[in-house]
């Protein structure tokens, strides 16, 4: 089983910052990786795909980069609805699909 | 209007049964395949079970392999997990998800609370 493991647990920023949200998997999953965005009492929602691919309907401030065993999702400029919990999960080897733990981006 | 919508979940006590349902519309559910993924409370998420399309491939986690049963009537565009011998540490909300590999539409979750 691949095991994803994400850093930092938690990140407070202020809006209008950039952060980097990294993740990193116990042997390499080639490009496939995905980020989802959930927020309190709401579904998980795609982000990225392919590693650095945007979902249907994503602001482009949202990146995706990374290949291997070593990624990062970026926001350029936090905006006040992107506070929420950021997970990586790994399709490169299954079953299981395996999900990171979660990074949450709070206030500052 | 494309979405998943789950149901069936609720308060259940050490060792019993549930039957969640996921009902999907404004898509060919048919052509998908599906999933379930749980949420533990204040954890994250975990990878339950898979079906094919055709369901004629299944998977578990090894977590519930043995307990739980999924399956899908594609008449009713509906996908279901049978939960049996329930143990505390199955308490979670339970979503369904679109997709092998990514996941790329959720439903709203149901929740199950496994307890006396």
């Amino acid at each position: 089983e691949i095991v994803m493991t994400q850093s930092p647990a938690t990140l407070s920023v202020s809006p209008g910052e950039r952060v980097t949200l990294s993740c990193r998997a116990s042997q390499s999953v080639s490009s496939n990786l995905a980020w989802y965005q959930q927020k309190p009492g709401q579904a998980p929602r795609l982000l990225i795909y392919g590693a650095s691919t945007r979902a249907t309907g994503i602001p482009a401030r949202f990146s995706g980069s990374g290949s291997g065993t070593e990624f990062t999702l970026a926001i350029s400029s936090l905006q006040s609805e992107d506070f929420a919990v950021y997970y990586c999960q790994q399709y490169h080897n299954w079953p299981p699909w395996t999900f990171g733990q979660g990074t949450k981006v709070e206030i500052k | 209007e494309v979405q998943l919508v789950e149901s069936g979940g609720g308060l259940v006590q050490p060792g019993g049964s549930l039957r969640l349902s996921c009902a999907a519309s404004g898509f060919t559910f048919s052509s998908y395949n599906m999933n379930w993924v749980r949420q533990a409370p204040g954890k994250g998420l975990e990878w339950v079970s898979y079906i094919r399309s055709s369901s004629t491939t299944i998977y578990y986690a090894d977590s519930v392999r043995g307990r739980f049963t999924i399956s899908r009537d594609s008449a009713k565009n509906s996908l279901y997990l049978q939960m049996n011998s329930l143990r505390a540490e199955d308490t979670a909300v339970y979503y369904c998800a679109r997709g092998l590999g990514y996941y790329d539409m959720w439903g709203q979750g149901t929740l199950v609370t496994v307890s006396s």
